[in-house]
């Protein structure tokens, strides 16, 4: 069975700021991983996903995130934060062919950005 | 805006009663998801359908059930309600069941059980 850490459950930072929010992801076959934002009395969107390939992957708004097979990790990082960044974050995993679409989310960071 | 449409938004319903929550899937999308939201439980995955077959179990309670529809629209009915079932309930639909095919999610329906 696959799960998803996410290390910092609140992360506050100050405008204009580098962030990076942590999931490690537990799997012992090979995994596709999410990251989604959730914004106050909205559902989830999806930022950015790893599939395969190169294991940076730009996302939207100026996210971006690493695959780390060998750290099993999954971090998301902007290099410069906005008071509109504030949300929960949410990192997730398919993992096996007998999930298939369905995903396991991790616990979610809260992300605050001050002025 | 997504293209998932839940219905209704907040429903405020009493301990020992039953309720339905309705979902339509974006446009295109065959496959239905519902994920339940808890402060204590965080985001647990329920069910899903795919063209109107069952095709995942998760967390789901026996008091709990589901169905998708000929015209993809998917409803979840929860019976027998206690507090704890006081969530916001999320569908999410995708083109189809390959793990490569990202789920697009509703606002969500919050449930509060008094």
């Amino acid at each position: 069975a696959q799960s998803v850490t996410q290390l910092d459950s609140q992360v506050p930072v100050f405008e204009e700021a580098p962030v990076e929010l942590r999931c490690n992801y537990s799997s012992s076959v090979s995994v596709y991983l999410f990251w989604y934002v959730q914004y106050p009395n909205q559902g989830l969107q999806l930022l950015l996903k790893y599939l395969s390939g190169s294991t940076l992957v730009k996302g939207i708004n100026g996210f971006e995130a690493e695959f780390n097979k060998s750290q099993t990790s999954f971090h998301l990082r902007k290099p410069s934060v906005h008071i509109s960044d504030t949300a929960e974050y949410f990192c997730a995993v398919s993992a096996g062919e007998t999930s298939g679409s369905r995903l396991t989310f991790g616990e979610g960071t809260q992300l605050t950005v001050n002025p | 805006d997504s293209g998932v449409t839940q219905t209704p938004k907040h429903l405020i319903t009493a301990t020992g009663q039953r309720v339905t929550l309705r979902c339509s899937p974006r446009s295109g999308d065959l496959s239905v998801y519902w994920y339940q939201q808890s402060l204590d439980q965080g985001l647990q995955f329920l069910i899903q359908y795919y063209n109107g077959e069952e095709r995942a179990k998760g967390n789901i309670l026996e008091r709990f059930s589901a169905q998708q529809f000929p015209d993809l629209h998917s409803e979840l009915n929860l019976s027998s309600l206690e507090l704890g079932d006081s969530a916001l309930y999320f569908c999410a639909s995708s083109f189809s069941t390959a793990r490569n095919s990202p789920l697009h999610f509703g606002n969500g329906t919050r449930l509060t059980v008094t």
